[in-house]
């Protein structure tokens, strides 16, 4: 059965800090790695990982995949109240371009 | 581009009852899909749809029915709405393809008695 697991279930922290978000993935016919940061309203895209891209960076946020042990982490550096939300994992396989989701990271940031 | 819009955002129903949430994008998406979030659940899939005239189920359809009609439009229909349905619905496209995202709407909330 393919299945997407996220942890810790919730973190948190104190600004400044830096936190690390696992997924890891069961899915066969993989076809890439997704992370979306959801606040209160809809998931938005923070970043795309394939077989030809495993490795992204923007600013304080950065994310590896490895598909030998078949997962991924989020890294987010010197953490600001902002970056308190959700974090989302998601894998999608080749066929019909289906999404497989995590249940999420809950990040509560203080200052 | 408007993007992808959904509508109603907010929906209270009795036990029973039938209704349409609403869902369209203007970015002549291949891919079209409905999820829905509860407390500590991610997204599950419900139903998606790689084009106009095909549908397929997700991880729990049941309860739900979809068309496609067009590429832009992708309705989603509770047949007899449950307070098991109560939940945050979104709907997303892609263009599809390898290198694809997916793009969420707004989300709408129902509530069901």
């Amino acid at each position: 059965e393919d299945k997407v697991v996220q942890s810790p279930l919730s973190l948190v922290v104190h600004e400044g800090d830096t936190v690390t978000l696992n997924c890891s993935y069961e899915v066969t016919n993989f076809r890439s790695l997704l992370w979306y940061k959801q606040e209160k309203k809809a998931p938005t895209f923070l970043f795309m990982l394939t077989s030809s891209g495993i490795e992204k960076k923007s600013g304080r946020l950065s994310s590896i995949l490895d598909k030998k042990e078949l997962f991924s982490i989020l890294n987010i550096t010197a953490t600001q109240t902002g970056d308190s939300a959700i974090y989302l994992c998601a894998v999608v396989r080749y066929n019909f371009n289906k999404f497989y989701f995590g249940s999420g990271t809950k990040l509560n940031v203080k200052p | 581009n408007a993007g992808v819009t959904q509508t109603p955002k907010f929906q209270v129903l009795k036990t029973g009852q039938s209704m349409t949430l609403q869902c369209a994008q203007d970015m002549n998406h291949e891919y079209m899909s409905w999820y829905r979030q509860d407390p500590g659940m991610g997204l599950r899939l419900i139903h998606y749809s790689v084009g106009a005239g095909i549908t397929d189920q997700g991880e729990v359809p049941n309860g739900y029915n979809v068309s496609r009609s067009t590429t832009e439009d992708f309705p989603l229909r509770l047949l007899s709405a449950a307070p098991s349905q109560t939940s945050v619905y979104f709907c997303a496209s892609s263009y599809g393809g390898r290198e694809s995202e997916q793009y969420f709407g707004p989300g709408t909330r129902l509530t069901v008695t």
